[in-house]
């Protein structure tokens, strides 16, 4: 079974310029997730798409980020500005319907390489 | 807000020793526990996950249970490898108030040294 996808895997830019990630989730898997990993911190959750509906975009800076996925499938994640402090690895995850277990509900993520933004 | 916080590292070891790394977390609901671990230059990779209280997580020699009544989630390994060094990070999710949104801890960085 295929991973998540994303690309490019590294981007240099300046502050002030726009960059767009992609993201291709595994097959089948309704949930995407868009976050955050500023160096020597944990991911943070930008944004959570179920199929091609936003379900949660609350910690996502909607002055200069925006997100979409169209079709449902892959996603695009788009900085525009960029700020010297979005210097981050941003990764992609995605997850299928979430199971059971125990009479909690589980949904586990799988994460995707990652794209590493250097803004200079 | 739902927070986890984990020992700080970085953790370095020589092979075949005993390795712990501490995990408490705070959360309004009843949430899972999950350890993930970063590999250098790579993605996120599930280790292990616990839904309910006293519920032991374990892959790859590692463990963890899940403890309601302290409020922790500790990693153990009795006999860590060079293969081991990677980044781990403790994360929930809390159903009832952020859905499947996973809040991470820090990470802990661990080097084996052979």
């Amino acid at each position: 079974e295929a991973g998540v996808a994303q690309s490019p895997r590294y981007k240099i830019i300046e502050k002030r310029q726009s960059v767009a990630f992609w993201c291709n989730p595994i097959s089948g898997h309704a949930t995407l997730y868009w976050y955050q990993q500023i160096l020597g911190q944990g991911p943070k959750l930008l944004i959570q798409f179920q199929n091609n509906g936003v379900v949660d975009d609350s910690q996502l800076p909607k002055d200069r980020f925006s997100a979409e996925r169209l079709k449902g499938v892959d996603s695009t994640l788009k900085i525009q500005p960029a700020k010297l402090e979005d210097s981050a690895v941003y990764l992609c995850a995605s997850s299928p319907v979430p199971s059971t277990s125990g009479g909690a509900r589980v949904d586990t993520q799988y994460f995707g390489p990652g794209t590493r933004l250097t803004v200079l | 807000g739902d927070s986890v916080t984990q020992m700080e590292g970085p953790v370095t070891l020589s092979e075949e020793a005993f390795l712990t790394i501490n995990c408490t977390y705070t959360a309004t609901g009843y949430p899972s526990l999950f350890w993930y671990v970063q590999y250098p230059g790579e993605g996120l990779q599930l280790l292990l996950k616990a839904t309910k209280a006293d519920d032991k997580g374990s892959n790859k020699g590692f463990e963890a249970t899940y403890r309601k009544e302290t409020t922790s989630f500790h990693l153990e390994k009795g006999s860590v490898q060079v293969s081991d060094s990677a980044v781990y990070f403790c994360a929930l999710s809390d159903w009832e108030t952020s859905g499947s949104r996973l809040t991470f801890g820090e990470g802990t960085q661990l080097t084996v040294n052979p």
